[in-house]
């Protein structure tokens, strides 16, 4: 258990939904990061945020968006689902961004399918 | 643009044998190495990590790897695997001025007794 938790763990929704994906990080981390995992793509980095501020951003749609809360957890929300959004999402933690030292701490992921 | 190739996409091998992961990244500056570890309908996994320093690191549960700058490579090897080492690799690595890290596709290991 990296102390990383991801709700839900499996999502089925239909293609132009919109879903949100929450996370928690570890306990004193402040930075979050969101990946994508797919068969197509594998895994991609999507956003990070540190602190509650975007730190920085990747392969991500415009549908999609992400915040940060002063509590630390942080959410996806994925917006007009297509059939090409099904796909793995994790989410990391790290203690703080910028160190030569960091590493990620994983999440268990939540499976997102859109019929 | 910055990349990981893993070359091997599935590897099988039988319970004692040795194995090695090729991994190659493409960056031309300071990096730090990862090789993260996902067993089935698990999370990712930190196995081991290169920052500085002794280019051939120690992880978790008899991997090591090797980091050859001039080859911009960072192999994954275990002198003997089990059963338990069934899973899929990925190598990753992040240059110094980000933290984002770029991973590669990916090897599926499978080990049979």
């Amino acid at each position: 258990d990296s102390g990383v938790t991801q709700t839900p763990k499996h999502l089925i929704t239909a293609t132009g939904q919109r879903v949100t994906l929450r996370c928690s990080p570890r306990s004193g981390d402040l930075s979050v990061y969101w990946y994508q995992q797919s068969l197509d793509q594998g895994l991609q980095f999507l956003i990070q945020y540190y602190n509650g501020e975007e730190r920085a951003k990747g392969n991500i749609l415009e549908r999609f968006s992400a915040q940060q809360f002063p509590d630390l957890h942080s959410e996806l929300n994925l917006s007009s689902l297509e059939l090409g959004d099904s796909a793995l999402y994790f989410c990391a933690s790290s203690p703080s961004p910028g160190s030569s030292y960091n590493e990620q701490f994983f999440g268990p992921g939540t499976r997102l399918t859109v019929l | 643009a910055q990349s990981v190739s893993q070359h091997n996409h599935h590897v099988i091998l039988s319970e004692a044998a040795s194995l090695e992961l090729g991994c190659n990244y493409s960056y031309g500056g300071t990096v730090n190495l990862f090789w993260y570890v996902q067993y089935p309908g698990q999370h990712l996994q930190l196995l081991l990590k290169y920052f500085s320093g002794d280019p051939l690191v120690k992880g978790i549960k008899g991997f090591e790897a090797e980091f050859i700058k001039s080859k911009f490579s960072f192999n994954l090897r275990k002198p003997s695997v089990q059963w338990s080492d069934t899973a899929e690799y990925f190598c990753a690595f992040r240059t110094y001025n980000t933290d984002k890290l770029i991973f590669g596709t990916g090897t599926r290991l499978q080990v049979f007794p």
